[in-house]
């Protein structure tokens, strides 16, 4: 089946940790998307890519990187430098010049 | 914020009833689109409106977009207990590119 998938489901870290949120795709899809989603609110843009070895910042990117070396794979690494860590995190795909999204999952990150 | 916003921000129907929720923008957009999302889920597209059309249908679900009035309405009708879920519209605005920027989000809750 294609679709897109987020590991892990749930992380767990100290403060001051750095963490890796991966995203998989097997939709063939070119642009590729990170969402945060706080409790009870809506879905805010971190970063995104519209092809290999390319992205762009999205509304609130201070705090995380992430990289492209694959067309499948999109990872998320949430710095210590990020200080409100602890919220849901939601990978999308989409097609080129297309901008229906599909989810994954979601990665629930909880700072200790 | 060009953020859309969802009212009413929670909605709680007996089964079999309708469902209603608004979605008002600030600015010219180029499309809306309506998600669901499952508690701890990811998000599922649920239906597109283009910015020249004004009602669209998928089965038990009607869309509606009032360009003058910047703002869009969506109709689950004969609802479901499985139509328990959150409900965000996103916009596509014609100043930003493809980037979606979804609201709050309305939560319906069915009851059986």
């Amino acid at each position: 089946d294609g679709g897109i998938t987020q590991s892990p489901k749930y992380l767990f870290r100290k403060e001051g940790q750095n963490v890796t949120l991966s995203c998989e795709q097997n939709l063939n899809h070119d642009a590729m998307y990170w969402y945060r989603q706080d409790p009870g609110q809506g879905l805010r843009l971190i970063y995104y890519s519209q092809i290999v070895n390319d992205f762009q910042k999205g509304d609130i990117a201070e705090g995380y990187s992430v990289s492209r070396e694959k067309k499948e794979s999109f990872p998320l690494t949430v710095t210590s430098a990020q200080k409100n860590p602890t919220a849901f995190y939601l990978c999308a795909s989409s097609e080129s010049g297309a901008n229906v999204l599909t989810f994954g999952a979601g990665s629930r990150l909880t700072v200790l | 914020s060009q953020q859309g916003e969802e009212d009413p921000q929670a909605l709680s129907i007996q089964e079999g009833e309708n469902a209603t929720m608004n979605c008002s923008y600030k600015t010219s957009i180029n499309n809306l689109q309506w998600y669901r999302q499952n508690s701890g889920r990811g998000l599922v597209h649920l239906i597109l409106i283009r910015s020249n059309e004004r009602e669209k249908h998928s089965g038990r679900l009607r869309v509606t977009l009032d360009t003058s009035k910047k703002s869009s309405s969506l109709l689950i009708t004969a609802s479901r207990a499985a139509d328990t879920a959150s409900y965000f519209c996103a916009t596509t605005f014609k100043a930003a590119g493809n980037k979606l920027t979804f609201g709050g989000g309305t939560r319906v809750l069915v009851k059986p």
